[in-house]
């Protein structure tokens, strides 16, 4: 069972706010992720990192920044919230497995549901 | 560009019948490949996974078929049961990045 811990998980907040949505694993996994899904739809990978004071961009543009400061913590922030931000965000984590030349296997927040009027 | 996509957007089943998801995936590069659940309200949840140099691994209740000669991958679910009801994803990797999901499966099992 993952530890990996979203909050909030819904939030409801108006136009031009700043808002972080906070993620928090326990595992001592040096990979995170953020994705962004809209309902019933694929996942985008929005950025990631692979350890402290390392973020990347994802495939998915996206006007939110992230940061790495310490390994269980990976912070997602929108300066200036729109209506075009409304989506659900979820978090992943992940630590390379002992088989050589190993492939991770990605553990999953429960996800914030974000919604700005 | 590359894609990971699924056959069928929503997959009605009898309880207690098996269940076919299927997915396609077209970059001959992917080395690894998993299957999620996701049910309402929640995060992705680990099913099966299975490495490039396999195909078929087995789990509890589930096994994952990997056909590399024509991009093909499927989860089989024996015996499904109502809690089985969700949204299936597959979701590959190359290199060693993140992961491509496809656009998600929707699996009903009728009582």
């Amino acid at each position: 069972e993952a530890d990996i811990y979203q909050t909030p998980r819904y939030l409801v907040i108006g136009t031009g706010k700043k808002i972080t949505l906070e993620c928090s694993q326990t595992m001592g996994h040096d990979k995170m992720y953020w994705y962004q899904q809209d309902p019933g739809m694929e996942l985008h990978l929005i950025h990631y990192s692979y350890g402290v004071n390392s973020t990347e961009k994802g495939d998915l543009s996206s006007e939110s920044t992230v940061s790495r400061i310490r390994t269980e913590h990976f912070p997602l922030t929108l300066e200036s919230a729109r209506p075009s931000h409304t989506s659900q965000y979820l978090c992943a984590s992940s630590a390379v497995t002992g088989n050589p030349g190993g492939t991770d296997t990605q553990y999953f927040g429960p996800g914030t549901r974000l919604t700005v009027l | 560009g590359e894609s990971v996509g699924l056959h069928l957007p929503t997959l009605s089943v009898q309880e207690g019948d098996n269940s076919i998801i299927n997915c396609a995936y077209s970059n001959s590069a992917s080395d690894y490949f998993i299957w999620y659940k996701q049910e309402s309200g929640k995060g992705p949840q680990f099913i099966i996974d299975i490495r490039s140099n396999m195909d078929k691994r087995q789990g509890q209740r589930v096994t994952v078929l990997l056909n590399k000669t024509v991009k093909h991958l499927s989860l089989q679910i024996a015996a499904t049961q109502p809690g089985d009801s969700a949204v299936y994803f597959c979701a590959e990797e190359t290199g060693r990045r993140a992961l491509t999901f496809g656009s998600g499966t929707r699996l009903q099992v009728q009582p």
